[in-house]
């Protein structure tokens, strides 16, 4: 079963700001959260992965809460491109495999 | 290679009949996972292997699925006597380790069982 919730759609204007949030309320000490994101019908395509600490890289930051029971992903500048569906996955502490819940379709409008 | 290749693209399959999926990792990366996703979203862990050997397969169904990592050749994914059911898209990752890393997902191959 998925770990997380997410909104099943968001809309963000181009140029702002997107922030897509994700629940996992059950997560456990040594889950670690993951952020991949599917354009259109290809593979998916990583974002960024955190424990407790944000963490920031070239495509996004990552702000988990102090209890861990929440994550917000953040894309500082949306393009049109950025438009595709968002997963917040909590990945297994011990099979290592990507559990994965239904995801955010993310629009970028103009 | 840099990138995960997945072979076919497209695969359509009559029911009851065999299907067989390639995948080659990244070169130097020691796991191999596969993932079936079904109706466009829901992504489902099948198996996954370290080098030749299976690392997790609470996912895989076991009486049609089978998968295989042999040495200096593509790892595969078969399905015996395909079902309607086994229409999906089916995604290859690899990484080069388990632990706190990220997984580089191939290209796909769609499965349509008619």
């Amino acid at each position: 079963d998925a770990k997380t919730t997410q909104p099943t759609s968001m809309d963000c204007a181009e140029g702002r700001a997107a922030n897509l949030p994700c629940n996992h309320s059950t997560i456990s000490g040594n889950e670690y959260v993951y952020w991949y994101r599917q354009i259109h019908s290809q593979g998916p395509q990583y974002i960024i992965h955190g424990l407790k600490n944000n963490e920031t890289n070239e495509m996004a930051s990552l702000i988990i809460t102090e209890d861990r029971k929440s994550s917000t992903l953040i894309l500082p500048h949306a393009t049109l491109r950025d438009t595709a569906v968002y997963y917040c996955i909590v990945r297994g502490d011990s099979n290592y495999q990507l559990i994965w819940g239904a995801g955010t379709k993310l629009i970028i409008k103009p | 290679g840099e990138e995960v290749a997945q072979t076919p693209k497209h695969l359509v399959r009559g029911e009851g009949q065999k299907a067989k999926l390639y995948c080659a990792p990244i070169k130097g990366h020691s796991y191999v996972f596969w993932y079936q996703q079904v109706l466009k979203n829901e992504f489902k862990f099948l198996i996954s292997f370290q080098n030749e050997n299976v690392f997790d397969e609470t996912g895989m169904p076991k009486e049609r699925f089978s998968a295989k990592c042999l040495p200096n050749s593509p790892c595969s994914l078969e399905i015996q006597a395909t079902k309607l059911e086994d229409s999906a898209v089916y995604f290859c990752a690899s990484s080069p380790d388990a632990f706190n890393y990220e997984q580089y997902f191939g290209p796909g191959t769609r499965l349509t069982v008619t």
